[in-house]
């Protein structure tokens, strides 16, 4: 059974890096059916999709954060991260890493979540 | 930003029927990428409900329909029971964002 699992420091200062890891349990950040994305939820609110990688190195990033975002995957250590640049209280979040189905049909979704992890940025 | 569109809120009674709306465009929903589903019980991480705007993963049960017409898709629940008491996301791929995710802006199901 694949399992997902997010860790990394749960603080941040303003205008710093969030840097968070997804560890995949069960199965391979390698396998060509699927991309690895991160979601995040800010208290509250709905489901903001962040970007995801393939174990390629091949990309895909929300426009409205592409310029402080990167995703990459490490299939030595079957995970894949994410880094958050200049945030701002506006990027306090519940950050979730999830599988993507991406080729076949149906697809462009996602059918395995982590529990997600709080990343807070305050001074 | 939220591009899909649902109630904030819908409630029912044990046994009875609710449908959530999900509103896109011709860019998402319209489009053949596809309209899927997610059920977010509280405190816990969302879980793929529906995908393909039909089809359900093993284990969901079978009175959770889902449909689609145009640019617009339904989560149906039929027969309501305490434990669908959750928030529910529709979600699609949208070409106008150059190839992004979204989702709708979420509804809290009650159950009274």
């Amino acid at each position: 059974q694949v399992q997902l699992q997010e860790s990394g420091p749960g603080l941040v200062k303003p205008s710093e890096t969030l840097s968070l890891t997804c560890t995949v349990s069960g199965g391979s950040v390698s396998s060509d059916t699927y991309y690895w994305s991160w979601i995040r939820q800010p208290p509250g609110k709905g489901l903001e999709w962040i970007g995801n990688a393939f174990h390629s190195g091949r990309t895909n990033y929300n426009p409205s954060l592409k310029s402080r975002v990167t995703i990459s995957v490490d299939s030595s250590k079957n995970q894949f991260s994410l880094k958050l640049s200049s945030v701002t209280a506006a990027d306090t979040a519940v950050y979730y890493c999830a599988r993507e189905i991406r080729t076949g049909q149906p697809r462009w979704y996602f059918d395995l979540w982590g529990r997600g992890t709080l990343g807070t940025v305050s001074s | 930003q939220s591009v899909l569109t649902q109630p904030p809120s819908l409630s029912g009674a044990p046994g009875q029927n609710v449908t959530i709306s999900c509103s896109g465009a011709s860019s998402n929903i319209g489009a053949d990428y596809g309209v899927h589903w997610y059920q977010q019980l509280t405190g816990s991480a969302p879980k793929l409900l529906i995908y393909g705007t039909k089809h359900r993963p093993s284990g969901v049960p079978d009175r959770f329909f889902g449909s689609k017409s145009g640019t617009s898709a339904s989560l149906a629940i039929t027969g309501l029971q305490e434990e669908d008491e959750a928030d529910y996301f529709c979600q699609s791929y949208d070409t106008s964002l150059t190839g992004s995710y979204v989702f709708g802006t979420g509804t809290r199901v009650t159950v009274l």
